[in-house]
């Protein structure tokens, strides 16, 4: 069964601090991975996606993730946050066969100005 | 585009009863996925969707159940209602089924009473 960790439950950090969200995967297969954003009040977006090809994707919104095949992870950074950028993040996994996608437990982070 | 919308946005039911809950895809979407969301478990899959055909099926009782019909919408029900099942229920889609990104609509807020 596949499985997604999200080591960091809660993150504060303050204005132009860096930001690195740690998530690992268990899944025996091709996989795809995701960071979705859920803003306060909002619904789950898209940030980045890895399908595969550089492991190194960039997203929006001036986030990045790298996809390390060896460590099974599959890291969200932001070199500067904003204080719009308080949300909870999900990294997610999935495979080829259906759009059946596991999500790991969620980062809030806030941003203090 | 439009995006994923859903109906009803919120809904208070009491145990034992049963609900629906409507989503309508993008437009050109084939493929619809249902989750939920609660504090406790988080994001858990529930079905997808592909072509009026279940694709795949996370592990919910029996009690859930869905369907797709021909122009994509998609209902899930869930009968004799617990406590347990108040969550938030979030429907996403996406151009086929395998290997692609899912759009999430703002989800139907259910209360179980």
């Amino acid at each position: 069964a596949q499985s997604v960790s999200q080591h960091n439950h809660h993150v504060i950090l303050s204005e132009a601090a860096s930001l690195e969200l740690g998530c690992n995967y268990s899944y025996g297969g091709t996989v795809n991975l995701f960071w979705y954003v859920q803003y306060p009040g909002q619904h789950l977006q898209l940030l980045l996606k890895y399908f595969s090809g550089d492991p190194l994707v960039k997203g929006i919104k001036g986030f990045e993730a790298e996809f390390i095949k060896s460590k099974f992870s599959f890291n969200l950074r932001k070199p500067s946050v904003q204080w719009s950028d308080t949300a909870e993040y999900f990294c997610a996994v999935s495979g080829n066969a259906g759009n059946m996608l596991t999500f790991g437990g969620g980062t809030r982070l806030m941003v203090k100005p | 585009k439009a995006g994923v919308t859903q109906t009803p946005r919120y809904l208070i039911k009491t145990r034992g009863q049963q609900v629906t809950l409507s989503c309508s895809p993008i437009s050109g979407h084939r493929s619809v996925s249902w989750y939920q969301q609660t504090p406790g478990q988080g994001l858990q899959f529930l079905f997808e969707y592909f072509s009026e055909t279940q694709r795949n099926k996370g592990n919910f009782p029996g009690r859930f159940s869905g369907r797709q019909f021909s122009n994509s919408r998609s209902e899930m029900n869930v009968s004799t209602l617990e406590l347990g099942d108040s969550a938030l229920y979030l429907c996403a889609s996406s151009s086929y089924s395998g290997a692609e990104t899912q759009y999430f609509g703002p989800g139907t807020r259910l209360l179980v009473l």
